[in-house]
């Protein structure tokens, strides 16, 4: 079936710690992107990429980084420059239409800070 | 003011009525609009879009859309306890070349048996 993986599903991270989320799509869209939920507040976009080798940032990329080497793959960094990185993390994609047509979540990552 | 509202709840419906769940934006060249239903805990499904003025039905669900007044709405018909979830609004627009999405932060709903 196609979809989205995001991996791990948990992940603690320590202070000053780099940590890497995983996302690979086998729904051979284009844009893929990653989003912030945090209780109480929107879906907010970190970065995307609307195709290999380009990203952009989103209105939160500050402490985050992205790579985007393959069109299935987009892993998302949170390094130790992100003071507040307990949140749960979505990964989504999108076709042809892009965003017009909605976005394909992945199943999320929950990072808590310890 | 937030680029895309909606009542945050709990909005409590008893099975079988119809559930109501409202969403307001303020930009009015927004072009596409979306409803994802979430389960605590989990990411968000894509229920429903629509692109234009009206209504928009799928199974027990019907999109509401009206440009004029910058609101967007989600009926349930037959509301089910499986129904209880946060629903979010999610708004599309054009800014600057890219598909800008917005998202509101959600109405929680709660079906009572």
């Amino acid at each position: 079936d196609g979809g989205i993986t995001q991996s791990p599903k948990y992940l603690f991270r320590k202070e000053g710690q780099n940590v890497t989320l995983s996302c690979e799509q086998n729904l051979n869209h284009d844009a893929m992107y990653w989003y912030r939920q945090d209780p109480g507040q929107g879906l907010r976009l970190i970065y995307y990429s609307q195709i290999v080798n380009d990203f952009q940032k989103g209105d939160i990329a500050e402490g985050y980084s992205v790579s985007r080497e393959k069109k299935e793959s987009f892993p998302l960094t949170v390094t130790s420059a992100q003071k507040n990185p307990t949140a749960f993390y979505l990964c989504a994609s999108t076709g042809t239409g892009g965003t017009n047509y909605g976005y394909t979540f992945g199943s999320g990552t929950r990072l808590t800070v310890v | 003011q937030k680029e895309v509202e909606q009542n945050s709840g709990p909005l409590s419906v008893p099975e079988g009525a119809i559930a109501s769940l409202n969403c307001t934006y303020s930009d009015r060249v927004s072009q596409s609009f979306f409803w994802y239903r979430q389960y605590s805990g989990k990411s968000p499904e894509l229920i429903m879009s629509i692109y234009s003025n009206g209504d928009k039905e799928d199974g027990r669900f019907t999109a509401q859309l009206n440009k004029a007044s910058q609101y967007v709405s989600l009926l349930i018909r037959d509301s089910q306890p499986s129904d209880s979830a946060t629903y979010l609004c999610a708004v599309t627009l054009n800014s600057g070349g890219y598909q800008k999405v917005t998202f509101g932060t959600g109405t929680k709903l709660q079906v009572i048996p």
